[in-house]
């Protein structure tokens, strides 16, 4: 059965330190992955999406960004963190079957502060 | 890209009443329709994924339509209980990006 993992589960980080939101699946192979933030407040957005190794699409201009080193590990980061990147924070995964149905990590509550 | 809007943005309703609420979409380019249900400070769970016009699915209480020619989806809950209480989302699946949700209260 597929997995996915997602940590820390929570972070407070200072304003301007670096970021870096780590993701993994088991039991599947060649996923698309997603990163989503949840403002305070607001609804789901999507922040990153990849097809595949390398391959990375951004969904809003920001000073994250995402990485895919492993076909089944994707990476959320940023060199210098805002207040205004508190949130929580969720990877998923989806695949062919189900019509892409969406799978998703426990999540990270970030704290800016 | 598939654009969805969901409505109402939120709905308060009695335990015990029943209720219903809407994911629009383009038809033009309909290819398939996920619903999720996302309870405060979890993950969000798939709940349908439809695909053929005059698509009736059901888990339990609740239950989900679907009409492609007229661009909507319908997802229904039966005699509401607090557990039910969560944001209900619908996204298509090739870029998954979401609706803004309906948010449902359940006042027991």
């Amino acid at each position: 059965s597929q997995t996915i993992h997602q940590w820390p589960a929570t972070l407070v980080q200072p304003v301007g330190s670096p970021l870096s939101l780590e993701c993994t699946v088991e039991g599947t192979s060649n996923p698309n992955l997603y990163w989503y933030r949840q403002a305070a407040g607001r609804g789901l957005q999507l922040l990153f999406y990849s097809v595949g190794i390398g391959q990375i699409s951004s969904e809003v201009p920001q000073n994250l960004s995402a990485s895919r080193p492993q076909d089944r590990q994707f990476i959320l980061s940023s060199k210098k963190l805002l207040l205004s990147d508190s949130g929580f924070y969720l990877c998923a995964w989806g695949g062919l079957a189900h019509y892409n149905e969406q799978f998703f990590g426990p999540g990270t509550r970030l704290t800016v502060l | 890209i598939l654009n969805v809007e969901q409505s109402p943005q939120s709905l308060h309703v009695q335990e015990g009443d029943s209720t219903n609420f809407t994911c629009s979409f383009p038809s033009s380019n309909f290819y398939a329709l996920h619903w999720y249900r996302w309870e405060t400070a979890k993950s969000p769970e798939a709940l349908f994924v439809m695909t053929l016009n005059g698509d009736e699915k059901k888990k339990g209480r609740i239950s989900a339509t679907l009409n492609t020619k007229e661009g909507y989806s319908y997802l229904y809950i039966k005699g509401s209980q607090p557990e039910d209480s969560a944001t209900y989302l619908c996204a298509p699946p090739n870029d998954m990006r979401f609706g803004a949700g309906t948010r449902l209260t359940v006042k027991p």
